[in-house]
């Protein structure tokens, strides 16, 4: 049972253009989400967050979008660049369940020069 | 500061045996969170440590095991290896329950043949 989905595998921006990457998810216990990038041969790094009780976080270059009637995650990267080039993972919390990550099965984004 | 280290960094067993992997948590992290990642899929949790003791655990058997030293850092024990359980294993460490700091190993690649 995939409770967390991310049902683009990959996808390809232009430098300087906006990228977007999506997730859904079914659990309605969910009370935290995060996403992770990952590059080839090192573990996943934290990027950004948002509680359930927010529907909009931002950290400079990233935002997180939460749609909680559509169980929908998004993260928005803007302006893309190069280095951006890696897997994204979401992530979801169980409430009460401290630690416990629910991830998703990654979207490789390529950011082209 | 070296961040959190795993070891070894590939491994290859063959079914039925045992192998042991190993974590050291970055330095004031006290708590360790294990997850198998799969090819091609995300990482999936399959336990937690904290003051030396099993605190949450996922959906596996007890085929695998671990243990917390009093120096914080883990193993992970996986007995009667099947073909599935080649993964990559992620080790991740945190402060408590600071699931935002939590910090993640670049992994061991266990090959099973």
């Amino acid at each position: 049972d995939q409770q967390v989905k991310q049902n683009s595998p990959s996808l390809s921006v232009q430098e300087g253009r906006i990228s977007i990457l999506n997730c859904d998810y079914t659990n309605s216990m969910f009370d935290y989400f995060l996403w992770y990038k990952k590059y080839p041969a090192e573990g996943p790094t934290f990027l950004i967050s948002i509680s359930s009780i927010k529907d909009k976080n931002e950290d400079g270059r990233f935002t997180v979008f939460l749609n909680k009637s559509a169980k929908h995650l998004s993260l928005h990267i803007v302006p893309s660049q190069p280095g951006d080039s890696a897997v994204y993972f979401c992530a979801a919390r169980i409430r009460g369940a401290t630690n416990k990550l629910i991830f998703g099965t990654g979207t490789l984004l390529a950011v082209q020069p | 500061d070296a961040g959190v280290t795993q070891s070894p960094t590939h491994l290859i067993k063959t079914r039925g045996q045992q192998v042991t992997l190993r974590c050291s948590p970055k330095s004031g992290h006290d708590t360790v969170s294990w997850y198998q990642q799969a090819l091609g899929q995300g990482p999936q949790f399959i336990f937690q440590y904290y003051e030396e003791e099993e605190r949450q655990r996922g959906n596996f058997p007890d085929r695998f095991s671990g243990h917390q030293f009093p120096n914080y850092s883990s193993e992970l024990n996986v007995n009667a290896l099947l073909l599935g359980d080649s993964a990559l294993y992620l080790c991740a460490s945190s402060l408590g329950t600071g699931i935002d700091t939590q910090y993640f190993g670049p992994g061991t690649r266990l090959t099973v043949l």
